[in-house]
């Protein structure tokens, strides 16, 4: 079983439509990193948590460290939206050179 | 600011050959970062920069070599290429990295390479 689980592996929307991404993993970690990477390949980090929630524009994050789960959320989604989203983890007393990556959840927003 | 600069951005080797994956970042961060991208697997590091001079083994370091004599740039050379070594390549950057003060990644937008 991988430590970093996505879910959904594909997920297809109307533009519009509220979205949801999840995480889960099954180790203790300092950070959850959520990234995107667009059709053309480059990869952006969208958001580094450790508690809590975060929000930027439509984006919002949030973890729940007991539950060892993380959701990313889109509002109003846009087919500029479309692209894969990948989680990543961070283990305590280390940083990004023990990342943990899932595999991504791949996102298409039809308009 | 460019960021992180990735060259070249496709790259077809035969198997034997040899190539330097070019990664350049003017953000003076002081962790620079490898890794490949297989379809269905999530990324994996292959080597990690603390800063100049300083480089050590990630996940799958086998088939590459790396070196950092400067803060900007972080080559990532592979000697004679196999199959095997068909992916993407992704170098990133962080200002910082550590339990008490993590920073998020810069990525480059990726080599894609073919052995054949």
């Amino acid at each position: 079983k991988n430590e970093v689980e996505q879910s959904p592996q594909n997920l297809t929307a109307q533009e519009g439509e509220f979205i949801t991404i999840n995480c889960s993993y099954s180790v203790g970690i300092s950070a959850l990193h959520w990234l995107q990477q667009h059709p053309g390949g480059g990869i952006v980090s969208l958001f580094m948590l450790s508690s809590g929630k975060k929000k930027h524009g439509r984006l919002i994050a949030t973890i729940n460290i007991q539950e060892k789960h993380s959701s990313l959320h889109i509002t109003a989604s846009h087919p500029r939206d479309s692209a894969v989203y990948i989680c990543a983890v961070s283990r305590p007393n280390f940083g990004n050179e023990k990342l943990t990556f899932g595999t991504g959840t791949r996102l298409t927003i039809i308009p | 600011n460019a960021g992180v600069t990735q060259t070249p951005k496709f790259r077809i080797l035969k198997i034997g050959q040899s190539m330097t994956l070019q990664c350049a970042q003017d953000m003076n961060h002081n962790y620079m970062y490898w890794y490949r991208q297989d379809p269905g697997m999530g990324l994996k590091l292959i080597y990690y920069s603390v800063g100049a001079g300083i480089t050590d083994k990630g996940e799958v370091p086998n088939g590459y070599n790396v070196s950092r004599s400067t803060t900007e740039d972080f080559p990532l050379r592979l000697e004679l290429a196999a199959p095997s070594q068909t992916s993407v390549y992704f170098c990133a950057s962080s200002l910082a990295s550590g339990d008490s003060y993590n920073s998020p990644l810069h990525f480059g937008n990726g080599t894609r390479l073919t052995v054949t």
